[in-house]
């Protein structure tokens, strides 16, 4: 069956500290993968996508950056985190056919 | 551009009754899906129902349809004989039927079910 897991579910770094949050997809191949955030009581804003392994594109500049290491695994990291790199980090996949999968997710606070 | 809007940011509905969310989405693509999400105070995002854009009938899920209007361009999401369970906040997202799949989604709905 199919699967994405999400990890850390919560974390607490402070201002200036690296990140590093993994996503992985099991029971598919070339999967389409997404990383959104959401803002305390907001909606949900597309970070980086990314069709294939090592094709990365991004949606809003920032502090981020995401890489595709492997065909279903995709990272978020930071070097130097802000306090407005604070909110709730969504991974997700699809292959197209289908809609979304989303991970579970990581609170993320910047202290 | 392309656009969601919910202009409900809460609404209340009393237990068994029905209710009906908001959306209206903005696209000049021919070919788009549109999407409900659940998402309760845990964080996961739960799907509800899909609409194609050229399906003609509304889509059902259970409790859940998808009044679709093409010509007013909107979605909107009717939950039937409201549950307790079904306080959340919902969003309704639209996918463009390019090779990226990115969703672009609305600010979402807080749905309180009252006992």
């Amino acid at each position: 069956s199919q699967t994405i897991h999400q990890w850390p579910a919560t974390l607490v770094q402070p201002v200036g500290s690296p990140l590093s949050l993994e996503c992985t997809v099991e029971g598919t191949s070339n999967p389409n993968l997404y990383w959104y955030r959401q803002a305390a009581g907001r909606g949900l804003q597309l970070l980086f996508y990314s069709v294939g392994i090592g094709q990365i594109s991004s949606e809003v500049p920032q502090n981020l950056s995401a890489s595709r290491p492997q065909d279903r695994q995709f990272i978020l990291s930071s070097k130097k985190l802000l306090l407005s790199d604070s909110g709730f980090y969504l991974c997700a996949w699809t292959t197209g056919v289908y809609g979304y999968t989303f991970g579970s997710g990581t609170r993320l606070t910047v202290v | 551009a392309q656009k969601i809007t919910q202009t409900q940011p809460g609404m209340f509905v009393q237990e068994k009754e029905a209710v009906t969310l908001d959306c209206t989405y903005d696209t000049s693509d021919q070919s788009y899906g549109l999407f409900w999400y659940k998402q309760p105070s845990s964080g996961e995002m739960i799907f509800l129902i899909y609409q194609g854009s050229y399906d003609e009938q509304n889509a059902t899920e259970g409790r859940y349809s998808l009044n679709f209007q093409k010509a007013r361009k909107s979605a909107n999401l009717v939950i039937s004989a409201s549950q307790l369970g079904d306080s959340a906040m919902y969003f309704c997202a639209m996918r463009l039927l390019s090779g990226t799949y990115k969703y672009i989604f609305g600010t979402g709905t807080r749905l309180k079910v009252l006992a």
